[in-house]
């Protein structure tokens, strides 16, 4: 079954760069995207950007253009984020999650576990 | 803000059925077939339980329905059971070439 396998817990400083990893399994993962989300404490759902796994096109929310890059490496079928000049409202769960039983990128519907990340100043 | 509207709160009893709307513009919900709906459990991941406007992906339960009507989204849970408390979101694809979500309703099984 498909599975996205997120890395751990990560407790940065303000104005530091975070990198969260996602690993995939189950499915053929060059032949989909991922979606990253993230929701802060108490919050609702916040959509991030979306990256093809295989040509690597990346399509971003408006407010994380310029602060996020992301990629993967299809020799590991593994995704990564990575939030660059982190402020205290960057602390939230963040998800990867694919849209393997969806016809489209817009209905991502296999989701990751989270990734918590703090940010302290 | 967010960009979808959703009450804050529906609640029901066990076995009754209940609808959480889910109002955009002719931006997105009106003007995409790419609407979809999540479960969230406490601390736990988001479930897709709607694709598509109205399409169940595989393993989700049939007490689950989704439609459409102009600019606002349902999803109905039938058959409630204790189970289905949860926060639940709409998305949408929205003509910026972004993915846009409802603010999330809180279903309580009474």
């Amino acid at each position: 079954q498909v599975q996205l396998l997120q890395s751990g817990v990560e407790v940065k400083k303000s104005g530091a760069s975070v990198k969260v990893s996602c690993k995939a399994s189950g499915y053929t993962f060059s032949a989909y995207g991922i979606t990253w989300v993230r929701q802060a404490p108490g919050e609702g759902l916040e959509w991030m950007g979306w990256i093809s796994a295989y040509t690597g096109n990346t399509h971003f929310a408006e407010k994380f253009e310029g602060r996020v890059t992301l990629t993967t490496d299809m020799s590991t079928s593994t995704a990564y984020m990575q939030l660059r000049g982190l402020r205290s409202d960057d602390t939230a769960v963040y998800y990867c999650a694919t849209e393997y039983r969806s016809s489209s990128r817009w209905g991502p519907t296999d989701w990751g576990q989270g990734t918590l990340v703090i940010v302290s100043s | 803000q967010s960009a979808l509207t959703q009450p804050a709160s529906v609640s029901g009893s066990p076995g009754q059925s209940i609808t959480i709307s889910c109002t955009g513009s002719s931006s997105d919900v009106g003007g995409s077939n790419y609407v979809s709906w999540y479960q969230q459990q406490p601390g736990k991941a988001p479930k897709v339980i709607i694709s598509d406007v109205s399409n169940r992906p595989s393993g989700v339960s049939t007490r689950f329905s989704g439609s459409k009507s102009g600019n606002t989204a349902s999803l109905t849970i039938s058959g409630l059971q204790a189970d289905d408390e949860a926060d639940y979101y709409c998305s949408s694809f929205s003509s910026t070439n972004s993915l846009v979500f409802g603010g999330g309703t809180t279903v309580t099984v009474l």
